[in-house]
């Protein structure tokens, strides 16, 4: 069974630092990685897709890495800000378009 | 371009009830899919059509059903509706059959009282 974790589940840090979000999966036969932000009540934005055949990704402040052997990706953002405050979610997609996600990690960037 | 557009955006049924949600992909993608979010959790997923078939399916009764359209809009129809049917039901699309970035729509809030 495919299970996809995310921790830490909350994370509160204060604006400009630099954190990492963890995902872990349980089956490391994956095509791709993609990690997507979502806002209350709001629909998914992507925000970084990781192939399996890459290492990592790069958007802005956001880098994400991918290690398929340890069943592992981080999610870093560099100088956070509040309006990064939202839920971080990990997708593992392993056919056909299907995705399973991680429960989350809700992030608050304190002013 | 538009991106993924759902309706409607909210919705309230009673239990037993029979629901319909709708999803119009980004224009030029084939493949639509369905997710449930359920408060506090991660989307679940439903089921994927590629082409107008289903390619997919997750653990869900045979109470939800979908189809796709010559035109790659979908529908997801949920009959006998339960209280723990309430959640956000999300649509994706993405270009190819697998392998390729999803988009997300807003998604469709279901309350079932």
């Amino acid at each position: 069974k495919q299970e996809v974790t995310q921790i830490p589940a909350a994370l509160s840090v204060p604006e400009g630092e630099n954190l990492v979000l963890n995902c872990s999966f349980t089956d490391s036969a994956i095509y791709n990685l993609q990690w997507f932000r979502q806002d209350p009540g709001k629909g998914l934005t992507s925000l970084l897709l990781i192939q399996s055949s890459q290492r990592e990704q790069t958007s802005g402040r956001l880098n994400a890495s991918l290690d398929k052997s340890s069943g592992r990706s981080t999610l870093y953002i560099a100088a956070s800000q509040p309006g990064d405050s939202a839920t971080y979610l990990c997708a593992v997609e392993y056919n056909f378009n299907k995705f399973y996600f991680g429960s989350g990690t809700k992030l608050n960037v304190k002013p | 371009d538009a991106g993924v557009t759902q309706s409607p955006t909210h919705l309230i049924k009673t239990r037993g009830q029979h629901v319909t949600l709708r999803c119009s992909p980004i224009s030029g993608h084939k493949s639509v899919s369905w997710y449930q979010q359920v408060l506090g959790q991660g989307p679940q997923f439903i089921f994927q059509y590629y082409e107008k078939e289903e390619r997919g399916r997750g653990n869900f009764p045979d109470r939800f059903s979908a189809r796709q359209f010559p035109n790659y809009s979908s529908e997801l129809n949920v009959n006998a509706l339960l209280l723990g049917d309430s959640a956000l039901y999300l649509c994706a699309s993405s270009y190819l059959r697998d392998s390729y970035e999803q988009y997300f729509g807003p998604g469709t809030r279901l309350t079932v009282t």
